[in-house]
């Protein structure tokens, strides 16, 4: 399989706990993306890669958020102290430079409990 | 600023009818790049369709095709003879160039349910 890939799909933890998230995107893709999407709305944009440099961070994202990129390939995604506001389907998209169509992982949902 | 309205919240048809999904977007980038994706129940968004601002072209592919109309910034999405595996979220989504990186601005999506 060839598309991009999230681990774990699921994920509960208790308030207070750190998480970490993995996307790996498609191979040949230099852009890397993370959404988040609650129950009822559309996805909304965290922070974008492009290679290993984070160009982009929403205001969404908290300083409790950080996000890496090593080497341009696979990325995490890491909430600190987790809230029970976190709970949230977690999103990773990849796309290249020339296509800009982005395409989508399977999600992470996180429930904090 | 960027929006996306979706004011269709869901959307109920009978197997076999065509159906149309609205998206009224805002923004003030002159290029910019109108999406739709489809989220079934497993949750994995689907792309579907992309369209460029510069190119107002409609087109047809397969059961689907698209208006897009920039003097009414709006771009809808029709799906001729529904099927059951249609049901799903449609999101319309959006991207500039402002900034570079065409983050997407997502609609809140409509729910369409294709019944026998």
């Amino acid at each position: 399989d060839t598309g991009v890939s999230q681990n774990p799909r699921h994920k509960i933890t208790k308030r207070g706990q750190n998480v970490t998230f993995r996307c790996d995107p498609i191979s040949e893709h230099n852009r890397l993306y993370w959404y988040r999407q609650t129950l009822g709305q559309g996805p909304e944009f965290l922070t974008y890669f492009q290679n290993e440099a984070q160009l982009e961070k929403s205001r969404l994202l908290s300083d409790r958020f950080s996000a890496e990129r090593p080497k341009g390939s696979f990325s995490t995604l890491e909430i600190q102290r987790t809230e029970q506001g976190d709970s949230a389907m977690y999103l990773c998209a990849s796309s290249s430079t020339w296509v800009n169509e982005q395409f989508f992982g399977p999600g992470t949902r996180l429930t904090v409990l | 600023a960027q929006k996306v309205t979706q004011a269709q919240t869901e959307i109920s048809v009978v197997e076999k009818e065509d159906v149309t999904l609205d998206c009224v977007y805002e923004t003030r980038d002159t290029t910019y790049y109108l999406f739709w994706y489809k989220q079934p129940p497993s949750g994995e968004l689907v792309f579907l369709i992309r369209r460029n601002s510069f190119d107002e072209q409609n087109e047809i592919s397969g059961r689907y095709s698209w208006n897009f109309q920039k003097s009414t910034s709006s771009f809808n999405f029709t799906i001729t003879a529904s099927q059951v595996v249609d049901s799903a979220v449609y999101f319309c989504a959006l991207s500039g160039i402002t900034g570079g990186g065409n983050k997407l601005t997502f609609g809140t999506g409509t729910q369409l349910k294709v019944e026998l």
